[in-house]
């Protein structure tokens, strides 16, 4: 699986947007972008995943640069509940091998 | 959606004792189960992979008569801590993958948080 790197943390107002950066320039064709929370004390949440094209759910936006060596997650209105680690994490997303955390980025939102 | 239910979330167990730990995949079938362990302020690190009805694969350096997984149902994974130490204090997270749009994703359990006294 590609690496990635991220900020290892970042401050943010709370209802504002948080936009968190992730860099994967040795991402190959068939490789997925996936991004995860873990809020203290508990097992790591799905938030989003895309291949080129930007996604939205419920959770949040995923921008992938046209290159794809790049990516931004979006939390368009960012909670005090936000607060947590957030892992980008390339891989193949056809099989289901296992899935390798990184340091992650710290994200605080504040009051 | 698809949930990993793990119990307990929280033991503490003498030194030298064994603590058994499960995840158990609601309304879905899990074939395969991964098991982290994460020390505080560190990311999750990956011991092993249980598959259901074969021996687990353990990662390097985890010591395999020491964390004993077992796999035995499509339905439950567990992880047991045997002759447990201080050391072996830690958050131990399981996760299965699961079919999400055109590829796999992975639901995670809530966690166990292991104090060895």
């Amino acid at each position: 699986d590609a690496k990635t790197t991220q900020p290892p943390s970042m401050d943010c107002a709370e209802g504002r947007a948080a936009n968190l950066p992730c860099n994967h320039s040795t991402i190959s064709g068939n490789e997925y972008v996936y991004w995860y929370r873990q809020i203290h004390s508990q097992g790591p949440q799905y938030i989003i995943h895309g291949l080129k094209n930007n996604e939205t759910n419920e959770m949040a936006s995923l921008i992938i640069t046209e290159d794809r060596k790049s990516s931004t997650l979006i939390l368009p209105h960012a909670t005090l509940r936000d607060t947590a680690v957030y892992y980008c994490i390339v891989r193949v997303g056809t099989n289901d091998y296992k899935l390798s955390f990184g340091a992650g980025t710290t994200v605080t939102v504040r009051a | 959606g698809a949930v990993v239910s793990q119990h307990p979330s929280r033991v503490i167990c003498k030194s030298g004792t064994s603590v058994k730990i499960e995840c158990r995949s609601l309304d879905f079938q899990a074939t395969t189960m991964f098991w982290y362990r994460q020390f505080p302020k560190q990311s999750l690190m990956l011991m092993a992979t249980s598959n259901e009805g074969s021996k687990a694969t353990y990662e390097q350096g985890v010591e395999k008569d020491k964390f004993l997984i077992n796999h035995a149902s499509l339905t439950l994974s567990t992880l047991t801590v045997t002759s447990a130490h201080p050391e072996d204090s830690s958050f131990y997270i399981c996760s299965a993958p699961l079919r999400q749009g055109g590829g796999y994703g992975y639901t995670f359990g809530s966690g166990t948080r292991l104090t060895v006294v």
